[in-house]
This record gives C-alpha cells, structure tokens and sequence, in this order.
C-alpha cells in the first residue's frame, strides 16, 4: 500500500505525558500537512511541512505542539504534556506540490488522553 | 472562525434517489472546492473538486454546483447507494494548499 502511513492508529496517554504521532507520505511526495479533528467539528489545518522545513505552522497550538519532517524517516507530530482537550482524530495527508489540490489523507491517530 | 459551514448534518435517502448536500463559504478569496468522502475509522477520500472559473462539474454519479455570487455550493449523488452511506466534508482553498473543512454531513442511504 504506497498511501499515506500513520501510526499509531489509537494512542492512550494520561494527563502530563507526551505524544509522539508519526506519518509518512505517499510515495513521490514531497508536502507533508497535519489536520486535527475534534468531536463534531470538521478538519482543521494544523502545520504544513516540507522535508528538513515547517513552511506554515499558523493552526498549531503555540505552546506544547511541534513538528517535524526530518531529511530521513517519517514526520512527527509531537505534543507535550498531553491535557484532557488534545483528545482527537490527527490525519496527515501529503500531496506531490504546493499548490491548491487535492490532498491524500492518512486514516488518522485517535489520541486519547485520560 | 468557521469559513466553511455544512448546515445539515445528516441526511438519509432512499436508495435509488438523489443525494443533495450543501456547502456554504464566507471567504471571497476561496477559489477552489473539494469534496471529501469519511468512512468511519479511516482517512478522508478525495471525491470531486471545482475550480471557481466553472460553475459545474460532473464525474459518474457525482455532481458538483458552485454558485459563486451566492457563495453555495453543492454535491449531488445519482442514484444514491448504500455504499454511500459516509460523512461527506466540503472544503475550500485560496489557490494555495490550506484547506478549510465543513464540519461535514452523514449520509445514510437507506436501502
């Protein structure tokens, strides 16, 4: 299956512990975006990321969240002291440009914190 | 700050019928719609999309509007299957690669 890759797919963690969610992209793509999806909500845009950069980071939380898509190996998706509110779906999705089109979506991490 | 709304958020048809599902946007600068199809416990797929120089486009069953005076557009499936029972999300971009998401509608074809 050459489709975008997450894992893991569900991840528990209580209150304080870190989250560690990976993704890896399609084969031949370059453009790496996180979107989370809260209960009842729709996606929302979190960071754009090209290999070794982070190009647009304006839907991250300032405090707590990072990203990276390192030269070799997967993006990471990290959050920190994990609070009762990160529960969500996050879904990467890469596309082989920049521009306006359609994105390839992973099937997601349902992160849950207790 | 909600962009992108989906004012239903569910819908249940008849198989054999037509699905209608609508998408309203509030930014002017959008000039490039998705729509996104949801099966439970998997990722988005994409289904159909419309640049804002067309007013229509067709792919099998599928059907896209953009109404753009009025900032509307919709998603039309004929016939409806029950295999397109899923969340449905409308999305939008300015020309460049952030997409805004509806909070999606669920489409229930009944059989």
């Amino acid at each position: 299956n050459a489709g975008v890759m997450q894992n893991p797919r569900h991840l528990v963690r209580r209150r304080g512990q870190e989250a560690r969610l990976r993704c890896s992209p399609m084969k031949g793509h370059s453009h790496v975006y996180w979107y989370r999806q809260l209960p009842e909500e729709g996606l929302k845009f979190m960071v754009y990321l090209q290999k070794e950069n982070i190009i647009d980071e304006s839907g991250m939380p300032k405090e707590r969240f990072s990203a990276e898509f390192p030269k070799e190996g997967p993006s990471i998706l990290r959050i920190q002291q994990v609070v009762r509110g990160d529960s969500a779906a996050y879904f990467c999705a890469s596309s082989p440009g920049s521009g306006a089109g359609e994105l390839f979506f992973g099937e997601g991490s349902r992160l849950t914190v207790l | 700050d909600q962009q992108v709304k989906q004012n239903s958020p569910s819908l249940s048809v008849q198989e054999g019928r037509i699905s209608i599902l609508n998408c309203d946007y509030t930014n002017s600068m959008f000039d490039y719609f998705l729509w996104y199809k949801k099966y439970p416990a998997e990722g988005p797929t994409f289904l159909i999309s419309i640049s804002s120089i067309k007013d229509k486009n067709e792919d099998g069953r599928f059907t896209v509007f953009l109404n753009k005076s009025a900032k509307h557009l919709s998603l039309h499936i004929v016939p409806s299957q029950p295999g397109d029972s899923a969340v449905y999300f409308c999305a939008a971009s300015a020309n460049d690669y952030k997409l805004s998401f509806g909070a999606g509608t669920t489409v229930t074809v009944r059989a």
